[in-house]
């Protein structure tokens, strides 16, 4: 089955730099990757996602970035402020409906200090 | 808002008593899930919904049970719980398109708590 790599599990920045978290995937079959925000006892949010059928999403200050020939998969936070600070998961999948299948990578905890 | 919605937000139960969590949404999704979230760990699927079709995931163990009874609502129900069963238990929900795979958007969670 799919097995996500992410790094790095705990990122701490100055408020105004840039954050990179970076996932790698193993099944060149997966075809959707979405980047979700989970802060502290909520549920994840959804921030951004791609189709395999492009290489770059941008919105705003975030964007994200897939190499499919390399089999991974990048979330860039431009202009970074302190709400930023969570727990940021990639993931990644195949198909719909029944055969759907979301597998997460093990999160990045990503603080951003005034 | 269309949006998923789960209630209690947190439960306390007691080892071994049988407990149930809900999730209702208005997004008139056909797929739901329950994933169960421990601390500092990504969320785990348990099972999901397409429509009334039912889908365990091999892992998922027998004291996990789920009831869908419309399109709206689907439960989680732990018939014994154990101290390993305390966690957060997320719902979500997507719809088939043709666009690929489904985007998947969860609920606020149930944060369970066993005694």
């Amino acid at each position: 089955g799919e097995n996500v790599e992410q790094h790095p599990s705990t990122l701490s920045v100055q408020e105004g730099d840039s954050a990179v978290i970076k996932c790698t995937y193993s099944d060149s079959a997966s075809n959707y990757f979405p980047w979700y925000k989970q802060e502290l006892g909520k549920g994840p949010q959804l921030i951004i996602d791609i189709r395999s059928n492009v290489g770059e999403k941008k919105d705003q200050r975030i964007a994200v970035t897939l190499n499919k020939t390399a089999k991974h998969f990048s979330l860039h936070i431009t202009e970074t402020q302190p709400e930023d600070s969570a727990v940021y998961f990639c993931a990644a999948s195949w198909g719909g409906g029944s055969n759907y299948k979301l597998t997460f990578g093990k999160g990045t905890l990503l603080t951003v200090n005034p | 808002d269309a949006m998923v919605i789960q209630n209690p937000r947190y439960q306390v139960t007691q080892f071994g008593k049988p407990v149930t969590l809900s999730c209702s949404q208005t997004l008139n999704h056909n797929v739901m899930y329950w994933y169960q979230q421990k601390s500092s760990q990504a969320p785990k699927l348990l099972f999901h919904y397409y429509d009334k079709d039912f889908n365990n995931e091999a892992d998922t163990p027998d004291n996990f049970q789920s009831r869908r009874p419309n399109t709206s609502f689907c439960f989680l129900d732990i018939r014994s719980p154990g101290l390993g069963d305390a966690a957060m238990y997320l719902c979500a929900t997507s719809q088939p398109s043709n666009a690929g795979a489904d985007t998947q958007y969860f609920g606020p969670g149930t944060r369970l708590t066993v005694l």
